[in-house]
């Protein structure tokens, strides 16, 4: 398996337009995660899904902030409208889900620059 | 409130000595913690873990203990060597959630 993909790399943006991040999930994994990570508060869980189903949204900051899964390999989180404060790198990770006694595998990640 | 917590954003270690990395959860819940190590543009890579039935683990060179009475984690790395040089994070998983929770990392740097 190629690992947990990302899409795109990089992004800049300006402020106000709508950013869409992209993530495929390990083949065969439940659980899917969105982090992200910053300076101050290092790697904030955003959300998380079990099985395609959204379980814990609690760390989405904004209603800006929105995930969608709409098949077991494919997941995004979009943004809008964008704000220079959401500059930061965001981590899709997977993981199989046994009793949560396993590690969640990540992607490289998207580096999101607002200006 | 961060649930899982470093306080040490970065350490400075001779290579060939020992390096600890600390890390504090104040959840109690918590029943499995793992080490991620994250070199730049890359993601964090699974390192070492621990469930709470056992106070260390050890493999290789990396060691983790764990004292639940006092809910504080510690990363041992002996010797320590340039490749070691990255940002560590510390988390911590609640097994009935399946949630991943990270600390903010420390920035070890090995020096020669």
């Amino acid at each position: 398996d190629a690992g947990v993909i990302q899409s795109p790399r990089h992004e800049v943006t300006e402020m106000g337009q709508e950013v869409t991040l992209r993530c495929k999930p390990i083949s065969g994994h439940d659980y899917l995660f969105w982090y992200r990570q910053t300076m101050m508060r290092g790697l904030e869980l955003l959300i998380y899904f079990n099985n395609n189903v959204p379980i814990d949204d609690s760390g989405m900051p904004e209603d800006r902030f929105s995930a969608k899964m709409p098949n077991a390999s494919f997941s995004t989180l979009k943004i809008q409208p964008s704000e220079p404060r959401d500059s930061a790198v965001y981590f899709c990770a997977s993981s199989l889900g046994t009793g949560g006694w396993t590690e969640a595998f990540f992607g490289q990640g998207t580096r999101l620059t607002v200006v | 409130d961060q649930q899982v917590k470093q306080n040490s954003p970065s350490l400075s270690v001779q290579e060939g000595r020992i390096s600890i990395l600390n890390c504090d959860y104040t959840n109690s819940m918590f029943d499995y913690f793992l080490w991620y190590k994250k070199y730049p543009a890359e993601g964090p890579t699974f390192l070492i873990s621990i469930s709470s039935i056992k106070d260390k683990n050890e493999d290789g060179r990396f060691t983790v203990f764990l004292n639940k009475s006092a809910k504080h984690l510690s990363l041992h790395i002996v010797p320590s060597q340039p490749g070691d040089s990255a940002v560590y994070f510390c988390a911590a998983s609640d097994s009935s959630a399946s949630k991943i929770i990270f600390g903010s990392g420390t920035r070890l740097s090995i020096r020669p």
